[in-house]
C-alpha cells in the first residue's frame, strides 16, 4: 500500500499569509489529487493532475510536485480557506488518501 | 445538475447488516464508475471499492473484502453498498463518489452509520 504522509497535521495562518502543505508518498506516483473538506461536509475536488485547479477554486491556490513529493500552496490566506486538505493517489491500488492537513486561521 | 443523493443515517446493532444507497441524477449513470469511501470520526478517508454500473463489475480494497458488497440498479440510477456483520469499527460516514478519469468530481452528502447496542 502506498502510504501518503501529510505535513503538518495542523497549521494556522494569518489572513494574507502564504501557506504551503506537503504530501509525501511512500512510493512514487504519477499525479497527486487534493480535496478540501470543511466540517460536516463532503470532500470537494480541489486540485487534479497535480497542478490543475478544479472549477471554482480560487487562483491563489496552486499545486506542484513529482515522484514522491507534492505540495499545495495558498499565495495569500483567506478566511474561507480554513478547512482540512487531503491528498490522494490513483497510481496504485488501493487508492490511498493522506491523513489530512487541517488549516486554521491564526 | 449532477447530484449523488445518499440514504439517511442508520443506527444498527452489532452483528446486523445495512444497505446504503446513492441515487445519481444529472448524468448518464452507466458512463462512470462509482466509488465508496469510508471516513471514521475525525479521521481520514479510505477507499472501499468501486462498481462499474454498465456491467456490474466490482473491485474492492482488500481491507473491505467480505465486509462490503457493491451493487447497482440501472433502472433507478442507484448504487448500493451492503455492509455485513457490523461492529463498532464500522461506525463512520460513508460516501459515494463519481470517478472522472482519475479523480472524484462529485460526492454524495454522506451517510452516517452508527453501530451500537
Amino acid at each position: 500500500e502506498n502510504v501518503l504522509t501529510q505535513s503538518p497535521a495542523i497549521m494556522s495562518a494569518s489572513l494574507g499569509e502564504k501557506v504551503t502543505m506537503s504530501c509525501r508518498a511512500s512510493s512514487s506516483v504519477n499525479y497527486m489529487y487534493w480535496y478540501q473538506q470543511k466540517s460536516d461536509a463532503s470532500p470537494k475536488l480541489w486540485i487534479y493532475y497535480t497542478s490543475n485547479l478544479a472549477p471554482g477554486v480560487p487562483a491563489r491556490f496552486s499545486g506542484s510536485g513529482s515522484g514522491n513529493s507534492y505540495s499545495l500552496t495558498i499565495s495569500s490566506m483567506e478566511g474561507e480557506d480554513a478547512a482540512t486538505y487531503y491528498c490522494q493517489q490513483f497510481t496504485s491500488s488501493p487508492f490511498t488518501f493522506g491523513s489530512g492537513t487541517k488549516l486554521e486561521i491564526k | 445538475e449532477i447530484q449523488l443523493q445518499q440514504s439517511g443515517p442508520e443506527l444498527v446493532k452489532p452483528g446486523a447488516s445495512v444497505k446504503v444507497s446513492c441515487k445519481a441524477s444529472g448524468y448518464s449513470f452507466t458512463d462512470y464508475n462509482m466509488y465508496w469511501v469510508k471516513q471514521s470520526h475525525g479521521k481520514s478517508l479510505e477507499w472501499i471499492g468501486y462498481i462499474d454500473p454498465y456491467n456490474g463489475g466490482t473491485s474492492y480494497n482488500q481491507k473491505f473484502k467480505g465486509k462490503a458488497t457493491l451493487t447497482v440498479d440501472k433502472s433507478s440510477s442507484t448504487a448500493f453498498m451492503h455492509l455485513n456483520s457490523l461492529t463498532s469499527e464500522d461506525s463512520a460516514v460513508y460516501y459515494c463518489a463519481r470517478l472522472l478519469l482519475r479523480y472524484f468530481d462529485y460526492w454524495g452528502q454522506g451517510t452516517t452509520l452508527t453501530v451500537s447496542s
